[in-house]
């Protein structure tokens, strides 16, 4: 069974730190990943894709992905109140053409 | 650029009557589309999923349905609900091709409370 793994939080970190989220996945030769943010009531929302070894960055967002490991993580610098969501992990499924294998999700509060 | 809509964005309904939920997206052509519930606190389960029209596999056995009867249309249906039905519907849309095929967008979703 094919597993996507998150803690599922919440994780509270004052506003300004760096919020780290960290996912680990089950299949060795997963080549794509994806993070996903969903705020309350509301529809996930993709932030980031990665598919190499290595840092990824986009504005505040980093992705960071060790496939050694089978780990791939979410920093977000300088964080803000409306951070505030779940992050959900998903790993492409190697068994399928098209499917995603997602986590349950982290959910991060950032207090003022 | 893409966007995918749904409706209705609430619904309650009684335990036993039938259900229609309908996406369409706009803005490209020919992409893979996903029926999804999220229960209350719980993750994404995958429902459903359509490369083309006509073509729909089912993730997991239940009282659901789904159909594409045009390209960008995705519809999922229910001709007795039930009260474990209610949650968080979503559907969602993937490029068929290149490297970003598998990034999937996901619509506004419609809360379906089943009463």
């Amino acid at each position: 069974q094919k597993e996507v793994e998150q803690n599922s939080g919440p994780l509270s970190v004052p506003e300004g730190a760096i919020a780290s989220l960290n996912c680990t996945y089950s299949d060795r030769g997963s080549q794509s990943f994806f993070w996903y943010r969903q705020y309350s009531g509301k529809s996930p929302e993709l932030i980031m894709s990665i598919y190499s070894n290595g840092d990824k960055e986009d504005g505040r967002f980093t992705a960071q992905l060790n496939k050694a490991s089978q780990y791939v993580s979410l920093l977000i610098r300088d964080s803000q109140p409306s951070d505030s969501a779940t992050y959900l992990c998903a790993v492409k499924d190697r068994g399928s053409n098209y499917q995603l294998i997602w986590g349950a999700g982290t959910k991060l509060i950032i207090k003022p | 650029s893409q966007t995918i809509h749904q409706w209705p964005a609430t619904l309650v309904q009684p335990v036993g009557s039938p259900l229609s939920l309908e996406c369409t997206v706009e803005g490209t052509s020919n992409p893979n589309l996903y029926w999804y519930r999220q229960a209350a606190g719980r993750g994404l389960q995958l429902l459903f999923y359509s490369v083309g029209i006509g073509q729909i596999s089912s993730e997991v056995p239940q009282n659901l349905s789904a159909s594409r009867p045009q390209d960008r249309q995705f519809i999922l249906s229910s001709k007795k609900l039930l009260l474990s039905d209610s949650g968080f519907y979503l559907c969602a849309w993937s490029v068929r091709s290149s490297r970003e095929r598998y990034e999937q967008y996901f619509g506004p979703g419609t809360r379906l409370t089943v009463t």
